[in-house]
């Protein structure tokens, strides 16, 4: 089997700072995705991709940037942290593109804004 | 629109009782759908999923889900839960497509 690992667990971040979450996967799968949870809220998708330097924007992707350098890693750029913001940011990893998948999914990295 | 709901936020159960997990899903064509569970501190797991053939969808841990078309249904089933399926359950839909589409999520309380 394979992981999927999310640097750093916690974040605390100050409002108009640039923050970066890290995602690596060992699956060698195609897709990785990005998703936002907030409490009482589905998951939203933030960034995907489809391949190596592959981006494609979901429906939450205003405020954030994405990078896929590699197949195995998908970073995640908050561009300009929001005061009072909290989220947890799930990364996740599938075959291949599309609802039929199954996802693979980190434990997540915790933001705090203060 | 396309749209997957949960209308139960919190569910309480004693250990040892069923369980029913409500989703309905709004969709022109049958979705694949999906039952994910998210134990504290964890990243989601597939439970189930669900595209055609027998409705009634066996997963892990004694999971099962059954399929309605009538109903617009997939809800989750357990015929006696234990303390450690203590966790927050989603219901996912979408098609080939497009990206999937979540529920809320419905967080399992069970009572000793």
């Amino acid at each position: 089997g394979g992981i999927i690992t999310q640097t750093p667990k916690f974040l605390i971040g100050q409002e108009g700072q640039k923050l970066t979450l890290k995602c690596q996967q060992n699956f060698n799968h195609d897709t990785m995705y990005w998703y936002r949870q907030d409490s009482g809220k589905g998951l939203r998708l933030i960034y995907y991709s489809i391949t190596e330097n592959d981006l494609q924007k979901g429906d939450l992707s205003e405020g954030y940037d994405a990078s896929r350098e590699k197949k195995s890693s998908f970073s995640l750029t908050v561009t300009s942290a929001q005061k009072n913001e909290m989220a947890v940011f799930l990364c996740a990893s599938s075959w291949d593109w599309g609802a039929q998948n199954t996802l693979y999914f980190g434990a997540g990295t915790r933001l705090s804004v203060l | 629109a396309q749209s997957v709901t949960q209308p139960d936020a919190r569910v309480t159960v004693s250990e040892g009782a069923s369980l029913q997990l409500r989703c309905k899903y709004s969709y022109s064509a049958t979705p694949y759908l999906f039952w994910y569970v998210q134990y504290p501190r964890q990243g989601l797991q597939l439970l189930l999923k669900y595209y055609s053939g027998d409705p009634v969808v066996q997963g892990v841990n004694s999971f099962e889900a059954e399929f309605s078309k009538s109903n617009s249904s997939f809800h989750l089933q357990k015929a006696s839960v234990h303390w450690s399926d203590s966790a927050v359950y989603f219901c996912a839909g979408g098609d080939s497509n497009y990206q999937l589409i979540w529920g809320s999520g419905t967080k399992l309380i069970i009572k000793p």
